[in-house]
């Protein structure tokens, strides 16, 4: 089975800009959850997707957007770039709501905002 | 809000030394209890996951954690490690009425010497 594929790996981008990040969910896996992974922290849930709607939000402001894709494939957006925003951006798939089976996690996209 | 604790940021052991990681949870009610582990340049991976049952939960790689609800903690132990478990490891919690994100602890950062 194929796992979290997330693009790209690395992004540099600068104040003010806007940024997509793309992420593949594993094979069969119909929920996709987006986390910032803050240098020397623990991840922090953004939001959760689960048939192309949100269906939960952590503290992050509304310039962080999303979607899903009917294939389940997903896109975080950030809109006005803030320097506090870089961060490794983790993308995890799982099969229904609730993670019960567990959460698969992309190894991944790397954002720094200069 | 809820928050998970992990008191070690750093540990330093010798090979086939025993070791035991603390994690903390505040949440009161019913969660599941999950360790991630991230070996240096990959992705975050599941290690072992409790929902109910045997608070003794053995995972992957001779790791196990024990969920004593009485201390809402959820500890993870190793009886000998080896240099191969250098790695980050992180305690993180979903609490079951509260939405389907995983709330993460700061990490521990181990690392084994040869």
């Amino acid at each position: 089975e194929t796992g979290v594929t997330q693009s790209p790996t690395h992004l540099i981008k600068t104040r003010g800009q806007q940024v997509t990040l793309r992420c593949s969910s594993q094979s069969g896996h119909n929920t996709v959850s987006w986390y910032q992974q803050a240098l020397g922290q623990g991840p922090q849930f953004i939001f959760q997707y689960y048939r192309e709607e949100e269906n939960g939000r952590g503290n992050f402001p509304p310039r962080f957007s999303g979607l899903q894709f009917p294939n389940y494939s997903s896109e975080l957006n950030v809109n006005a770039l803030e320097l506090d925003d870089s961060a490794l951006y983790l993308c995890a798939s799982s099969s229904g709501q609730g993670g019960v089976s567990g959460y698969t996690f992309g190894s991944g996209t790397r954002l720094t905002v200069v | 809000a809820q928050s998970v604790s992990q008191h070690n940021h750093h540990v330093i052991l010798s090979e086939a030394a025993s070791l035991e990681l603390g994690c903390n949870y505040s949440y009161g009610g019913t969660v599941n209890l999950f360790w991630y582990v991230q070996y240096p340049g990959q992705h975050l991976q599941l290690l072992l996951k409790y929902f109910s049952g045997d608070p003794l939960v053995k995972g992957i790689k001779g790791f196990e954690a024990e969920f004593i609800k009485s201390k809402f903690s959820f500890n993870l132990r190793k009886p000998s490690v080896q240099w191969s478990d250098t790695a980050e490891y992180f305690c993180a919690v979903i609490e079951n009425n509260a939405g389907n994100m995983l709330t993460f602890g700061g990490g521990t950062r181990l690392m084994v010497k040869p």
